[in-house]
């Protein structure tokens, strides 16, 4: 079936540290994995994304890894911010199209002062 | 240049009636999506259009829901004889969905309430 699987639900880290969010997803053929930071009452907003002939992207503070063979991708945050608490979304295209996209269950972060 | 647009914002209703919900994409979008998010919790697909192709229909949750995109543009979401069960908020996104280009952009959602 099409699934994408989320874990934590919830993640609190101390501001400074890491966070590390994890999904799997269960089709073989899916190429595109995004990220989207929901914000309290706001609409999802993509924060960075990965393709699956790439390992490893990062921009700045954030970075995603992808292993295909397993079929599981993460979601790396260094040095959090108060500003990065939000609902994190992983998601996943399902198909050889690359255009339908299912979302993991999300991965409530907060960031103690 | 303009986002993605749903109307209404609110939408308050009582069980049994049918409402309608409406997506304007980003122009040039080929792909649109609706999506349905509970209060806590995650993206629900639903439906998924993607230029002249047949919807991919498989996340509508009964038969009471249907969706249909005119002209390639605009997109509205029907659910028939609401369910409190339905209440939620009800997301659309677009994206051109071409190879490189495959960001989603939400629109603000529309909040259904079924009393």
């Amino acid at each position: 079936g099409e699934n994408v699987e989320q874990h934590p639900s919830t993640l609190s880290v101390q501001e400074g540290d890491s966070a590390v969010i994890k999904c799997t997803y269960s089709d073989s053929a899916s190429n595109y994995f995004p990220w989207y930071k929901q914000e309290l009452g706001k609409r999802p907003q993509l924060i960075i994304d990965i393709r699956s002939n790439v390992g490893e992207k990062k921009d700045q503070r954030i970075a995603v890894t992808l292993n295909k063979t397993a079929k599981h991708f993460s979601l790396h945050i260094t040095e959090t911010q108060p500003e990065d608490s939000a609902v994190y979304f992983c998601a996943a295209s399902m198909g050889s199209s690359a255009s339908k996209i299912i979302f993991g269950s999300g991965t409530r972060l907060s960031i103690r002062p | 240049g303009a986002g993605v647009s749903q109307s209404p914002s609110n939408k308050v209703t009582e069980k049994g009636k049918d409402v309608e919900l409406r997506c304007d994409p980003i122009s040039g979008h080929t792909a649109l999506y609706w999506y349905r998010q509970s209060l806590g919790q995650g993206l629900e697909f639903l439906i998924y259009f993607q230029g002249n192709s047949a919807p991919d229909k498989s996340g509508l949750p009964s038969d009471r829901f249907s969706a249909e995109r005119t002209g390639g543009s605009v997109s509205t979401l029907t659910i028939q004889r609401t369910q409190q069960e339905d209440s939620a908020v009800y997301l659309c996104a677009s994206s051109l969905a071409l190879a490189g280009a495959y960001e989603q952009y939400f629109g603000p959602g529309t909040r259904l309430t079924v009393t």
